[in-house]
């Protein structure tokens, strides 16, 4: 079977430090990959997607950058984070060109003070 | 992918039958319709997805209008744990972007 696994599940990083969020999926191949953020109290904001291993969609081009070193692993980094990066970022994964619903990790509470 | 409308909130009593509106009147004949609910602090979970037929799953059923411009998403006896988000989103199997709307936020009343 599939499984997601996103990780850390909460994290307090000070104002202009960097970020790195990390997900990866096992039970498959050449997953399509998501990064969301979901702000307080406010809808799921698509950030970016991969259809495959280097091939990223941003969709918000703000201080946040996204990279798919492998085929089932999806890294949300920034440099320098800024108080409006604070959120709930989530991971998902959805096979390729056929009904497959969207599968999501646990989520990484991110609180930039 | 076609635009959903969902109204932002309802109210259901526990017990009694939950029922969902989802408009997508600009959707095309490939694009599927899908739910999904998110519970408060966790990922949003997969719930039921039908083209023109009605489904039913575990879960809940999905009406389909014959027209396929709206939708119905019910959950047959609501529990105090069917509060939450429900999101309604059309997509074709090849669409890679997904875009969430709003959604509705389901509040289950004792």
């Amino acid at each position: 079977s599939q499984t997601i696994h996103q990780w850390p599940a909460t994290l307090v990083q000070p104002v202009g430090s960097p970020l790195s969020l990390e997900c990866t999926v096992e039970g498959t191949s050449n997953p399509n990959l998501y990064w969301y953020r979901q702000a307080a109290g406010r809808g799921l904001q698509l950030l970016f997607y991969s259809v495959g291993i280097g091939q990223i969609s941003s969709e918000v081009p703000q201080n946040l950058s996204a990279s798919r070193p492998q085929d089932r692993q999806f890294i949300l980094s920034s440099k320098k984070l800024l108080l409006s990066d604070s959120g709930f970022y989530l991971c998902a994964w959805r096979r390729a060109g056929r009904f497959s619903p969207l599968h999501f990790g646990n989520g990484t509470r991110l609180t930039v003070t | 992918d076609a635009k959903t409308t969902q109204p932002p909130s309802m109210d259901c009593a526990e017990g009694r039958a939950a029922n969902l509106p989802c408009n997508h009147s600009t959707i095309s004949g490939n694009e599927y319709v899908y739910w999904y609910r998110q519970i408060h602090s966790q990922g949003p979970q997969y719930i039921i997805h039908g083209l023109k037929n009605n489904e039913t799953n575990e879960m809940a059923s999905l009406i389909i209008t014959e027209d396929r411009k709206s939708s119905t998403l019910i959950l047959p006896h609501a529990t105090l744990r069917d509060t939450a988000v429900y999101y309604c989103i059309a997509l074709m199997n090849r669409d890679d972007k997904i875009i969430f709307g709003k959604g509705t936020r389901l509040h289950i009343l004792p």
